[in-house]
């Protein structure tokens, strides 16, 4: 199964908004809301923020949200603070396995 | 507050059988509200979801096609772990491994919400 796609990239100053995406197909993102989303710091084990499209964990704070259009969910991460500063990555259920984006590297200049 | 605690080997020889060990503190591998996966990262695959199973009246085993037929999955009922084993490892195998836990309350297929601390697995001779 092919990984879903998200940029690369993404930056933002401290206190402005960044928006990441993660396009899939309408086998797997747009097909259910089985989508996650996850924050990386380097030599970490990946913590969730966001599960089922929109949902937060206890702790999680509300400055990162969750949404989906079609088969692309989005991460948005408002107030943008240093130690946002990680790899994010999403991840979804095709109906038999599950599969990860690529992952996008977060700067936060 | 449940944690993850996990052991095992962290070099193993080309067409050998990787085992780790993933022990549950604060929750239990016989939960039916829960699933019990093996995640595993590297630069070149990123991350892959590998095997998953989970206890609702009865055992339920699941696998990634990619490792489909040299991959183990097994629950220790008496030590309160599940264990993963890969078998015939090549140097593509070489990453660092997670275990990790799911509610199924959360959309238990990909809400991975407790993960080990990660184990660096180095497959070669």
């Amino acid at each position: 199964q092919s990984a879903l796609t998200q940029p690369p990239s993404a930056s933002g100053s401290p206190g402005q908004s960044v928006t990441i995406s993660c396009t899939g197909t309408s086998g797997d993102v747009g097909a259910h809301n089985y989508v996650s989303w996850f924050q990386q710091h380097p030599g970490k084990a990946p913590k969730l923020l966001i599960y089922e499209v929109t949902n937060r964990p206890s702790g999680v704070p509300d400055r990162f949200s969750g949404s989906k259009s079609g088969n692309t969910a989005s991460l948005t991460v408002s107030g943008l603070q240093a130690e946002d500063e990680a790899d994010y990555f999403c991840n979804s259920y095709t109906g038999s396995t599950v599969i990860f984006g690529g992952g996008t590297k977060l700067t936060v200049l | 507050q449940v944690q993850l605690q996990q052991s095992g080997p962290r070099l193993v020889k080309p067409s050998q059988t990787l085992s780790l060990t993933c022990a549950i503190s604060g929750d239990s591998v016989s939960s039916n509200s829960v699933a019990w996966s093996w995640i595993r990262q590297s630069p070149s695959r990123g991350l892959e979801w590998l095997a998953r199973t989970y206890f609702v009246s009865t055992w339920s085993y699941e696998y990634a096609v990619s490792v489909r037929g040299r991959v183990t999955i097994n629950p220790d009922t008496s030590k309160n772990q599940f264990t993963l084993q890969l078998n015939s490892v090549t140097p593509a195998d070489t990453a660092v491994y997670y275990c990790v836990r799911a509610p199924h309350a959360w959309g238990g297929i990909v809400s991975f919400d407790i993960w080990g601390q990660g184990t660096t697995v180095t497959v070669s001779s």
